[in-house]
């Protein structure tokens, strides 16, 4: 079967970094997407990573071992507005989006 | 104004009864996606569609029903027969390439409750 794994729930102090993993198992691969999730709003788009490295978009980067599996959301500077749920979802061999259940992150001051 | 909209915001329904959500974008965008999420679990898809007049049923189609008539169009019925409907409906569009889907973009969102 396919499974994406993230950790449930994690807190982190305001001007911090913080870094989410996510590992998954697919039939197939075609990317890895993260998008942040405030309660009770859509997914908003973060990041998508095709290829094996670090992307960074200001205080958002996104790394990706595709030998690995593994993926990871890093965010620097935590605002107090970073408190969300991050969702990982990866593309697979059919194009359909597996998706993670979520790391909600609770940002303290 | 570009997006995708969602109506309505919450929608109640009564033991029974059929329900239809509405979900329209001008993005341009060829394909549609239906969502279910509920507390604790990621994102479970019930159809979407690539093309109009076509839709393909997902991993939890069973209870709803959908039509694609327009491009800019993609509404849900949940019929009477999904026995567990409460949950946060999310509706998503997205361009297609020829590696075969791009990134997804999703409406508002829609919590429907049953009285």
């Amino acid at each position: 079967g396919q499974n994406i794994d993230q950790p449930t729930e994690m807190t982190a102090t305001e001007g911090a970094i913080v870094q989410i993993n996510c590992t998954y198992q697919t039939s197939g691969f075609n990317g890895l997407f993260w998008y942040q999730q405030h309660a009770g709003e859509a997914p908003t788009f973060l990041s998508y990573n095709v290829l094996d490295g670090l992307e960074e978009k200001g205080r958002f980067s996104s790394f990706l071992s595709r030998s690995k599996g593994y993926s990871y959301l890093l965010l620097k500077e935590l605002q107090m507005k970073d408190s969300a749920s991050y969702l990982c979802a990866v593309l697979d061999s059919n194009y359909q989006l597996i998706w993670g259940a979520g790391t909600k992150l609770i940002i303290k001051p | 104004d570009g997006g995708i909209t969602q109506s309505p915001k919450y929608l109640f329904r009564k033991e029974g009864q059929n329900v239809t959500l509405s979900c329209e974008q001008n993005l341009n965008h060829d394909a549609m996606y239906w969502y279910r999420q509920d507390p604790g679990q990621g994102l479970r898809l019930i159809y979407y569609s690539q093309i109009v007049n076509d839709f393909q049923k997902g991993d939890i189609a069973e209870g709803y029903s959908v039509s694609r008539e327009k491009k800019e169009s993609f509404p849900l019925t949940v019929t009477s027969a999904q026995k567990n409907p409460t949950a946060f409906y999310l509706c998503a569009s997205s361009p297609l390439t020829s590696g075969g889907q791009e990134t997804q973009y999703f409406g508002p969102g829609t919590r429907l409750l049953v009285l």
